[in-house]
Order: C-alpha cells, then structure tokens, then sequence
C-alpha cells in the first residue's frame, strides 16, 4: 500500500528564494489537500482540489503561493520570495469523496527552513 | 478564533491504565470528527472517526465519544501503551459549498509510562 508521497524532505533556503514542493496522492484518491503545520499548532488548511480543479483556497495562501494539479494526478505548491514567515511543515494529504467514508491521508510533510 | 480546542497541552498515563484526550468545538456546522496521531518526524496518522449524528465510535482500543449538547469529544485509549505515546489531533470536517476541509486543535501529547 503506497501512501501519500512528499519531496523533498526538507528544504532550506534564503529568504527571498523560490521553493517547489511535490505531493504524490494515493493512487485513486481524487482529492487532495495542502496544510501547513508550524510549531505548537496543529495543521492549517491551504488549499484543496478535486480531480485537477484547485477548490478553495485559504485567506492563509497569499499571492505568494500558488499550487497545482495537472492532469489530477500529483500536485506542487510553490513559494515566491520567500518570507521567514514561511518556515514551516508543508504537508500534503489525499482522500477519495467523503461520503465513502474515507478519511485524509497524510504524507509526511517538507519542512521548509528559510535563513 | 479557534474553532477546535485541545485544552490540554500533554497527558501522562500509566501502560494498561485508560487515557482520555478531550476536545471542545465551536461550530455547529461540522459533519464529521476525527482523531490522528502524530510521531515525530512524521505525518498525522488517521486513527477514529465520528459522524456528527452519531455519539459513539469503537475500534479496538479506541472510543470515541461525541456529546453534541455540550460540543465536546473525547477519544479513550484502553488499555493504554507504550507505543501509543504520540501528539494526538482532534479535527473536524466542513463542507461547504463543494469544498471540504479539515480543521484541527493544537494537538494533545500522550505519553504512556511503561
């Protein structure tokens, strides 16, 4: 069973960099979803698609931030200029529809350090 | 405004006695609750749902009791172990609109004493 898949790991940076981070959904998970954890705090919510369509976005995903999911397969979160603000755990997750009762799963996160 | 609230910070138990982590919400609008388990360095593991129509869930060692009068959920772990020392996270699914999302608490960290 091959759960959801995230790279790089970790990532350091300097401020004002770009990032790009990648998610691998669960194979037939239609849904996926973008949080970000900092410390102390539980995961927030970024962003969410169904199938190649990006749903909703939080307040929390400034201009900054743009994601993607061509073909509704794997997606990317990007960063531009990054801020220290940024410094984060980005952690992705996927699920089929909820009213098959299926919960999100989550992949082990990229945390992002910005010097 | 914290709309899902874990009031305790950390919980120490004895193996094989019972933990209880506790949560409290504040939107009515929520369909569904669930817990996850998180150990570090890695991510949140899906552990117990509830519907919002329901008040209780069993799997196993896990309960989860739902108390909607009161906005209040709580996960029972019986009989506690080791390996269940973990940051544990109580969340709570909306959907609206076509979208859904999850919306968690800060977390409660168990730690069961062998």
């Amino acid at each position: 069973d091959t759960g959801v898949s995230q790279d790089p790991r970790h990532k350091i940076t300097k401020r004002g960099q770009n990032v790009t981070f990648r998610c691998d959904p669960i194979s037939e998970h239609n849904r996926l979803y973008w949080y970000r954890q900092t410390l102390g705090q539980g995961p927030e919510f970024l962003t969410y698609f169904q199938n190649e369509a990006q749903l909703e976005k939080s307040r929390l995903l400034s201009d900054r931030f743009s994601a993607e999911r061509p073909k509704g397969s794997f997606s990317t979160l990007e960063i531009q200029r990054t801020e220290q603000g940024d410094s984060a755990m980005y952690l992705c997750a996927s699920s089929l529809a909820w009213g098959a009762g299926q919960p999100q799963h989550f992949g082990d996160g990229t945390r992002l350090s910005i010097l | 405004d914290q709309q899902v609230k874990q009031n305790s910070p950390s919980l120490s138990v004895q193996e094989g006695r019972i933990s209880i982590l506790n949560c409290d919400y504040t939107n009515s609008m929520f369909d569904y609750f669930l817990w996850y388990k998180k150990y570090p360095a890695e991510g949140p593991t899906f552990l117990i749902s509830i519907s919002s129509i329901k008040d209780k869930n069993e799997d196993g060692r896990f309960t989860v009791f739902l108390n909607k009068s009161a906005k209040h959920l709580s996960l029972h772990i019986v009989p506690s172990q080791p390996g269940d020392s973990a940051v544990y996270f109580c969340a709570a699914l909306i959907t609206q609109g076509g979208s859904e999302k999850l919306v968690f608490g800060k977390g409660t960290k168990l730690t069961v004493n062998p």
